[in-house]
């Protein structure tokens, strides 16, 4: 069963860039019919969506966050990372990874796995 | 803009049933969406994919209690038999050309 866990600092400093490892194990990250995500949580707060990465190397990400965001892929770690730069309080959260299945869909479609979630500190 | 509207919380006793609302913006009325079920301090679940004729896919594991149903702009996860673990916060997800969208969550609370 693919699982996914999340790793990286906890702690990041205001005006620096928070960096987060996204790493697959028990299946492929190498395959069209699923995407990456990134989705993050504040503390006593609903779930917002941060981004997506696709195997044809397209990304989406929130516009609300586009201008600070970046995703990657390393396939031969079957890892996928975030990059959220120039962050402030507003950016602590629970950042959880995800798969996501595109059921047909060119892009988007339900995301099917979750990684448990990594907390980030902004302070 | 793709937006989902959630009712904050609901309330139902043990063994009773619950149907939860998400409801589709205009223009996206015939949105595809998924449900997620967030236990406390745990991470988010997947628990079905449902699309605007009724239709839905379920995860893997998830028990027969849980169905859905659609009309118009509304999506709803019915929970039958309630459970104490079933107590969690759901939420409903779209997408619309690679961009994706959260509803703000409904608390569930068995009484």
């Amino acid at each position: 069963q693919l699982q996914l866990q999340e790793s990286g600092p906890g702690l990041v400093k205001p005006s620096e860039t928070l960096s987060l490892t996204c790493t697959v194990s028990g299946g492929s990250i190498s395959s069209s019919s699923y995407y990456w995500g990134w989705i993050r949580q504040p503390p006593g707060k609903g779930l917002e969506w941060i981004g997506s990465l696709y195997y044809s190397g397209s990304t989406y990400y929130n516009p609300s966050l586009k201008s600070r965001v970046t995703m990657s892929v390393d396939t031969s770690k079957s890892q996928f990372s975030l990059k959220l730069s120039s962050v402030t309080a507003a950016d602590t959260a629970m950042y959880h990874c995800a798969r996501g299945d595109k059921g047909g869909y060119t892009y988007g479609g339900t995301i099917d796995i979750w990684g448990q979630g990594t907390m980030v500190t902004v302070s | 803009q793709l937006v989902l509207t959630q009712s904050p919380s609901a309330s139902a006793s043990l063994g009773a049933s619950v149907k939860l609302t998400c409801t589709l913006n205009s223009g996206h009325s015939t949105y595809a969406i998924a449900w997620h079920q967030q236990q406390p301090e745990k991470g988010p679940r997947y628990l079905m994919k449902l699309n605007s004729d009724g239709s839905q896919s379920k995860g893997d594991g998830i028990p027969d209690r849980f169905s859905g149903s659609s009309s118009g702009a509304e999506r709803y996860l019915t929970i039958s038999s309630l459970q104490s673990e079933d107590e969690a916060d759901y939420y409903c997800q779209t997408w619309d050309a690679g961009i994706q969208a959260f509803g703000g969550g409904t608390k569930l609370t068995v009484l």
